[in-house]
């Protein structure tokens, strides 16, 4: 099975400032034939379900802020937000679906 | 408007069972993949299964296979998880999310319900 390791397991960045998530999985979700990465991110806020962020690793999904980006290929993936705002407060999660599914850990992003 | 509403959830015993339903609406039921995603209190989230749009596929996380099955009813629009022989390390919130597909096969999860809290405990 795949397994999704997210690093840090939690960061704390001022209001306006960078934060990066790493996700790396056991082995590659990238469909080399489609040159497609089948990975997600999700954020989660306390006491809502996931909200889907961005589908095959750079995707963003419309009404999701430009601030948010995916990257990365393979095994390596990033998610950034450029400007930290106040209503980015939520625990964060990669997901690859090229097998059955699997989430990393959680990232919790906090402001300093 | 896509809308998942979860029910079922409650307070049960080890060793016994529950059935989470899922009721949809908004969207061509028949047209989508279907997962039940579960989150233990203060935890992350993990997968649980997983079923094709004619129901004729049929995926699970290995610590539930054989004791939780997945199925839908397409005409009630409604997605259900049978869960038997119920353990503590089950208690959780259960989501129902409606997953994109991809050359067959399902994909990233774009909407979820606001879940339905299982507690097995004696």
């Amino acid at each position: 099975d795949i397994v999704m390791t997210q690093s840090p397991d939690s960061l704390a960045v001022s209001l306006g400032e960078r934060a990066t998530i790493n996700c790396k999985s056991s082995q590659s979700v990238l469909y080399g034939s489609h040159n497609k990465n089948y990975l997600a991110w999700y954020q989660q806020k306390p006491g809502q379900p996931p909200k889907l962020l961005i589908s095959w690793a750079s995707t963003r999904e419309s009404g999701v802020p430009d601030r948010f980006s995916g990257s990365g290929s393979g095994t390596d993936f990033t998610l950034t937000i450029s400007s930290l705002q106040a209503e980015d407060v939520a625990v964060y999660y990669c997901q690859q679906y090229f097998s059955t599914p699997v989430f990393g850990q959680g990232t919790k992003v906090e402001i300093k | 408007e896509v809308q998942l509403v979860e029910s079922g959830g409650g307070l049960v015993q080890p060793g016994g069972s529950l059935r989470l339903s899922c009721a949809a609406s908004g969207f061509i039921f028949s047209d989508y993949w279907m997962s039940w995603v579960r989150q233990a209190p203060g935890k992350g989230l993990e997968w649980v299964a997983s079923i094709k749009y004619e129901g004729g596929e049929k995926y699970y996380v290995d610590s539930v296979k054989g004791r939780f099955t997945i199925s839908r009813d397409n005409a009630k629009k409604s997605l259900y998880l049978q869960m038997n022989n119920l353990r503590d390390a089950d208690t959780a919130v259960y989501y129902c999310a409606r997953d994109r597909e991809y050359l067959g096969s399902g994909t990233e999860s774009d909407n979820w319900g606001q879940g339905t809290l299982v507690t097995v405990s004696s």
